[in-house]
């Protein structure tokens, strides 16, 4: 059974596009997060809904929108896409209040903008 | 600031040489640390975490990592690397009070046949 998944797995589109990206949990984990993977390698934060609520907004452009209809879905849209938004986004989950509050992370999708 | 340093950009090893990845943290509380591997192509997948009681603990796929408090560091080992350890791997500290985790910038491991 798949933990953390994610569609879809590849999205090439162009600039100016919108999409969304969608995650889905089945681990009864109550916290989840979006992290976007630079060309580096880098792993940074962007969002995290606590039992759909926002907990963590980064600096994040506002054409970036996260939803959470439910706390096992977190879902990422993102307006107007341009050339730097190119990168891996990857869902991860968590469990608040049951230490050690490890994060599980979904296969990652490849976004690439033309 | 909470931090977590990678000195380590890259590293090569032969096959069924040891491995150890370094890791230091800054952080004002008792950390959880945690170890990630990711494979090419591939999500991070949870090698190890540590919270409280035994410094040294055991991951899967023969890992293991020992915390030093006075040393703020959180090392990960492996005795005998195999080609397929050949990934990226990842330190991360947290979470904060506001449930992020800070993550190091990563090791990338090649391992020679």
């Amino acid at each position: 059974d798949t933990a953390v998944s994610q569609t879809p797995k590849y999205l090439v589109t162009q600039m100016g596009n919108d999409k969304s990206i969608k995650c889905e949990q089945n681990l009864g984990h109550d916290t989840m997060y979006w992290y976007k993977q630079d060309s580096k390698k880098f792993l940074k934060i962007m969002f995290s809904y606590n039992n759909k609520e926002l907990i963590i907004n980064e600096t994040v452009p506002n054409r970036f929108s996260p939803k959470s209809p439910d706390k096992a879905h977190l879902n990422l849209h993102i307006n107007s896409l341009e050339l730097g938004d190119s990168a891996v986004y990857f869902c991860a989950s968590s469990l608040r209040g049951q230490a050690p509050y490890e994060q599980y992370f979904g296969p990652g999708t490849r976004l690439t903008v033309t | 600031a909470q931090s977590v340093t990678q000195p380590d950009i890259h590293i090569t090893v032969s096959e069924g040489a040891s491995l150890e990845l370094r890791c230091n943290y800054s952080y004002g509380a008792t950390p959880y640390l945690f170890w990630y591997v990711q494979s090419p192509g591939q999500g991070l997948q949870l090698l190890l975490k540590y919270f409280s009681g035994d410094t040294l603990v055991q991951g899967i796929k023969g890992f293991e990592a020992e915390f030093k408090r006075s040393q703020s560091s959180f090392n990960l080992r492996k005795p005998s690397v195999h080609w397929s350890d050949a990934a990226e791997y990842f330190c991360a500290v947290g979470p904060s009070g506001t449930y992020k985790y800070i993550f190091g910038t990563g090791t990338r491991l090649k391992v020679l046949a």
